[in-house]
């Protein structure tokens, strides 16, 4: 199994602020996806990264593909309380089918 | 628009005891998956499914065992219940393999708690 690290683990900050999630590997993975979990329901697919130095913005959310494929990140500008939740990324391998899972971060916004 | 439907949504369960966990989904989708979540563990593949007729392993499948008599339907059965199985469970299924720009897509979670 390819391992995936998310950081930070948790994060807390207020309404308006930035903050930036990464998710980091050792392997070289053929594409990479985010998702977004809140309490009680599945994981919602919010993005799939293809290309090595890939950007997507959704809204206030930027995500980028590292180079080497082995890293990306996730940015949120002017965090909304409706951010909420925990943040997973999952690494697609080059062969099988098994998506690989980060432990995720937890992102507490506070009014 | 259902999507994958889990049932049930709680249950406890005695040591030694088994259970079904039920999953359906309504989008024609080949591919099926069982994860388990643990708290700060993040998701692990249990059992997958590319089609009727067809299972495999994932990265912890001991304890457990599935079938996948039609396209809809994916149960994962418990024999033997067991404290290390305690964990919240999650099915999901997507129309193509991980690699492509298609979702999983997970039903809401079955909470087992085994005492």
């Amino acid at each position: 199994t390819q391992l995936l690290e998310q950081s930070p683990q948790f994060l807390s900050i207020q309404e308006g602020e930035n903050l930036t999630v990464y998710c980091n590997s050792s392997s070289v993975f053929s594409s990479l996806q985010w998702y977004r979990q809140e309490p009680g329901e599945g994981p919602v697919l919010l993005v799939t990264v293809v290309t090595g130095g890939e950007v997507k913005k959704l809204k206030r959310l930027t995500f980028q593909f590292g180079d080497a494929r082995k890293d990306s990140s996730l940015h949120i500008t002017a965090a909304q309380t409706g951010d909420t939740g925990l943040y997973l990324c999952a690494g697609v391998p080059n062969s099988g089918y098994a998506l690989n899972f980060g432990k995720g971060t937890s992102l507490l916004v506070t009014p | 628009n259902a999507g994958v439907t889990q049932t049930p949504k709680f249950r406890i369960l005695k040591i030694g005891q088994s259970m079904t966990l039920q999953c359906t989904q309504d989008m024609n989708h080949n591919y099926m998956y069982w994860y388990r979540q643990d708290p700060g563990m993040g998701l692990k593949l249990i059992y997958y499914s590319v089609g009727a007729g067809i299972t495999d392993k994932g990265e912890v499948p001991n304890g457990y065992n599935v079938s996948r008599s039609t396209t809809e339907d994916f149960p994962l059965r418990l024999e033997l219940a067991a404290p290390s199985q305690t964990s919240v469970y999650f099915c999901a299924s997507s129309d193509s393999r991980p690699g492509s720009y298609q979702p999983q897509h997970f039903g809401d979670g079955t909470r087992l708690s085994i005492l």
